[in-house]
């Protein structure tokens, strides 16, 4: 299966900041099927991107995805307080798919 | 809007069978061609992905714990539930049922989630 490493582990940033997450696979994701997350405590994933870099409804701009192949990015334009959250890639592209480790964005 | 509840028992005896059904409402199981999803996350440790099923049955599994879990659905009822057996310590975890935002494809995205219930394996 396909192992997914995020750094780093924890973001720490100020509202008003550039965020920049990093996931990394263990082997090439097919057709760039990558998705990130947003989970807060106490509630479940939400879906952010999807394609690598397809905004799922409803999502901000100021999420953007990006990458292919093995190397994939979630920015953050301009983090708003509502942001400071964890963040978790998966790859749907081989079965089963796998969620990597996630980032946390803590306020600074 | 569709929405995915989850419900079960909490607490699970080590070696017993865990067994937790997903109620679908707002959309039909039966009238779709998605796959319905389970996911689950140890405390403190990230997502794992368990298996998905179709309106006619037709299931795939991680095969990290093929030979302990199975997933059912009843369209009638519009549920579709998740059984794993010989149960651990390590399978305490918080348990999602999920749905991809698109028909037809077996690994894929979940858009719409469960709120999650939590189940403990301990004696």
């Amino acid at each position: 299966e396909i192992v997914l490493t995020q750094s780093p582990g924890t973001l720490s940033l100020s509202p008003g900041e550039r965020a920049t997450l990093s996931c990394r696979a263990s082997q090439s994701v097919s057709n760039r099927y990558l998705a990130w997350y947003q989970q807060k405590p106490g509630q479940a994933p939400r879906l952010l991107i999807y394609g690598a870099s397809s905004r799922a409804t409803g999502i901000p701009d100021r999420f953007s995805g990006s990458g292919s192949g093995t190397d994939f990015t979630l920015t953050i334009s301009r983090l708003e307080p509502e942001d400071f959250a964890v963040y978790c890639c998966q790859q749907y592209g081989s079965s089963p798919p796998t969620f990597g480790g996630g980032t946390k964005v803590e306020i600074k | 809007q569709l929405q995915l509840q989850e419900s079960g028992p909490g607490l699970v005896t080590p070696s017993e069978t865990l067994s937790l059904t997903c109620s679908v409402s707002g959309g039909s199981i039966g009238n779709s061609f998605f796959y319905w999803g389970w996911v689950r996350q140890s405390p403190g440790k990230g997502l794992e992905w368990l298996g998905v099923i179709n309106y006619s049955g037709v299931a795939f599994y991680n095969p990290s714990l093929s030979t302990r879990v199975t997933i059912s659905v009843d369209s009638s009822k519009n549920e579709f539930s998740l059984n794993l057996n010989s149960v651990t310590a390590a399978d305490t975890a918080v348990y999602y049922c999920a749905r991809p935002p698109w028909e037809l494809r077996p690994a894929a995205a979940f858009d719409i989630w469960g709120q999650g219930t939590l189940v403990t394996v301990s004696s």
